[in-house]
């Protein structure tokens, strides 16, 4: 167990829908980054939080947005979803905004658009 | 866009054989990680080598990073079914962010 749990763990949803994800970091964790797995873009980085503020961007589409409250949760809004969607998307956490750092990885949340 | 490249693509020994599994990169990091996802679930971390590392070991793995090759590599020793598993290799590039970029994976399986 990481200590970074997410919710909810599976998500079917129809196209053109919006869902919202949610991961909680690792206790006293400040940075928390989401990743999408999908079978034929593999692992890609989609957006890091740290402390509340985005601090990196990835392969994250327009449709999709995060943010990280106060309490350094944090959400993933995918909107008007197509089928290629599909995919894990995991969160992961880690101590500092520090080029070292380990990250610790949720259990994922499997979305699955019809 | 992927960084690392795992090699083999797949992988299937006996219990108690040597597992081998290499990543190349493309560009200067900071340093390199390996994880390993069973089946679906999530990934969990096994090593982190930095860039001025040359081998680490933990337990029954043991990573190399050659930086003039822009590769790693990394051992199991005496594997175990329980090892079963895709592995990961993922970059934080030098002067990037934290972010991770990973690899395609290798999918190891050890037969009983």
């Amino acid at each position: 167990d990481s200590g970074v749990t997410q919710t909810p763990k599976h998500l079917i949803t129809a196209t053109g829908q919006r869902v919202t994800l949610r991961c909680s970091p690792r206790s006293g964790d400040l940075s928390v980054y989401w990743y999408q797995q999908s079978l034929d873009q593999g692992l890609q980085f989609l957006i890091q939080y740290y402390n509340g503020e985005e601090r990196a961007k990835g392969n994250i589409l327009e449709r999709f947005s995060a943010q990280q409250f106060p309490d350094l949760h944090s959400e993933l809004n995918l909107s008007s979803l197509e089928l290629g969607d599909s995919a894990l998307y995991f969160c992961a956490s880690s101590a500092r905004d520090y080029n070292q750092e380990t990250q610790y990885f949720g259990p994922g949340t499997r979305l699955l658009v019809l | 866009s992927q960084q690392g490249e795992e090699d083999p693509q797949a992988l299937s020994i006996q219990e108690g054989e040597n597992a081998t599994m290499n990543c190349s990169y493309k560009t200067s990091i900071n340093n390199l990680q390996w994880y390993r996802q069973n089946s679906g679930r999530g990934l969990v971390h096994l090593i982190l080598i930095r860039s001025n590392e040359r081998e680490k070991h933990s337990g029954r793995l043991r990573v190399t990073l050659d930086t003039s090759k822009k590769s790693s590599s990394l051992l199991i020793t005496a594997s175990r079914a329980a090892d079963t598993a895709s592995y990961f290799c993922a970059t934080v590039t030098q002067g990037g962010s934290e972010k991770l970029v990973f690899g395609k994976g290798t999918k190891l399986t050890v037969n009983p």
